[in-house]
């Protein structure tokens, strides 16, 4: 059963900073890997998605990168802003009979002006 | 382009009731998904529908029922509400049943008092 984590589940940090977000996941057998960003009783916000052949994307100040190996992906900010503050969640797509997204629980960041 | 679209927004029921929650999805996409989002957890799937058919189901019990109409959208529907079913509930569509990237609507906010 694919589980993944996301650790610590909350972060504070000043504004400026550069900051890593970790992803673990157990089974390597995945087909993408997702970040997405849930600001507080919203929807979704897909952020990157990274395909099981490569090995990072960007988009602006985000880079995400995948090692399969060793399932685990980052998520890096960099220059955080206030506007960054927001919920951001990992999920890898397994293909196949039970194409699905299994999600962690999220890493709630708080970005101090 | 309209993306993908729920009703309604918020939802408050009481223990014992059922509801129906619906899902509009992106233009183009075929496929609907479900998901649960316990407050502080990431989201769980809850099931898949293709061509008007139900094609995996998480876990889930027999309470939480959809259908899917010949233009995609989608209904969930939950009966005998338990004060556990309260969360936010995510309707997710995609290209084709394995594709792999799901675009998020807003989510429905549903409270079982």
């Amino acid at each position: 059963k694919q589980e993944v984590t996301q650790i610590p589940a909350a972060l504070s940090v000043p504004e400026g900073e550069n900051l890593v977000l970790n992803c673990s996941f157990t089974d390597s057998a995945i087909y993408n890997l997702q970040w997405f960003r849930q600001d507080p009783g919203k929807g979704l916000t897909s952020l990157l998605l990274i395909q099981s052949s490569q090995r990072e994307q960007t988009s602006g100040r985000l880079n995400a990168s995948l090692d399969k190996s060793s399932g685990r992906s980052t998520l890096y900010i960099a220059a955080s802003q206030p506007g960054d503050s927001a919920t951001y969640l990992c999920a890898v797509f397994v293909d196949g009979a039970n194409s699905k997204l299994t999600f962690g629980k999220g890493i709630t960041l708080s970005v101090r002006p | 382009d309209a993306g993908v679209t729920q009703s309604p927004t918020h939802l408050i029921k009481t223990r014992g009731q059922q509801v129906t929650l619906r899902c509009s999805p992106k233009s183009g996409h075929d496929t609907v998904s479900w998901y649960q989002q316990a407050l502080g957890q990431g989201p769980q799937f809850i099931f898949q529908y293709y061509e008007e058919e139900e094609r995996q189901r998480g876990n889930f019990p027999d309470r939480f029922s959809g259908h899917q109409f010949p233009n995609y959208s989608s209904e969930l529907n939950v009966n005998a509400l338990l004060l556990g079913d309260s969360a936010l509930y995510l309707c997710a569509s995609s290209l084709t049943l394995a594709a792999g990237k799901l675009f998020f609507g807003s989510g429905t906010q549903l409270s079982v008092l």
